[in-house]
């Protein structure tokens, strides 16, 4: 099956730092990718749909000039959290759709944030 | 967009079936109906998917009745790591992306 590797799968910074985590495609070509929050035990919660080569669509209540997206490739998305602070910490996951198999959507594994 | 109404949470005991239904009474017509699992600290992993009547894998079944106002997944003979969240969406094609509902948290015991 179709793979969505992240990178990191963690990571801790202080507080004012920038964090980029990033969301690949690994076996398959994805024109979009939605980012999703999910703070402890709650859902996943939609922050952001990421289209190749334009720019990304914000759900409402989310800063994007926080929360920068980049899709350069049609395998690699990137969420960089900028100016992090402590209730940004939560755990960040991205999604794939794949070109050919259109209503198939692969998750990544994760990326653990927490910000001191 | 569809909303979808599951129980919040149930529990279970090792080698018994598991039926979670979920509602979703404003499904689009074209929409599939997606099931994900999801531990903790990990991205949610796809289970089954169907349109209607029955479908079945080697991890579940997934039921749909004709009016695919509700659908319920089942879980023949549950273990210990069946433990997890698990999550109903409706899904279509296209770029839209999933709203995900408050899942159902289920515990299977010993």
């Amino acid at each position: 099956g179709a793979v969505v590797s992240q990178h990191p799968s963690w990571v801790i910074c202080k507080s004012g730092t920038s964090v980029k985590i990033e969301c690949r495609s690994l076996d398959f070509q994805a024109t979009t990718m939605f980012w999703y929050r999910q703070f402890p035990k709650q859902s996943l919660m939609l922050m952001a749909t990421s289209n190749e080569g334009s720019k990304a669509t914000y759900e409402q209540g989310v800063e994007k000039d926080k929360f920068l997206i980049n899709h350069a490739s049609l395998t690699l998305s990137t969420l960089t959290v900028t100016s992090a602070h402590p209730e940004d910490s939560s755990f960040y996951i991205c999604s794939a759709r794949e070109l050919a198999r259109d209503n198939e959507q692969f998750f990544g594994p994760g990326t653990r944030l927490t910000v001191l | 967009l569809a909303k979808t109404t599951q129980p919040i949470s149930m529990d279970s005991y090792e080698g018994q079936e598991v039926n979670i239904t979920c509602s979703h009474n404003n499904i689009a017509t074209n929409d599939y109906i997606t099931w994900y699992q999801q531990f903790p600290s990990q991205g949610p992993r796809f289970i089954i998917q169907g349109y209607k009547t029955k479908v079945t894998n080697e991890v579940a079944s997934l039921f749909i009745p004709a009016d695919r106002k509700s659908s319920t997944l089942s879980l023949p003979r549950v273990s210990l790591s069946d433990t997890a969240v698990y999550y109903c969406l409706p899904e279509g094609t296209g770029r839209r992306a999933l709203t995900f509902g408050s899942g159902t948290r289920l515990q299977v015991q010993p």
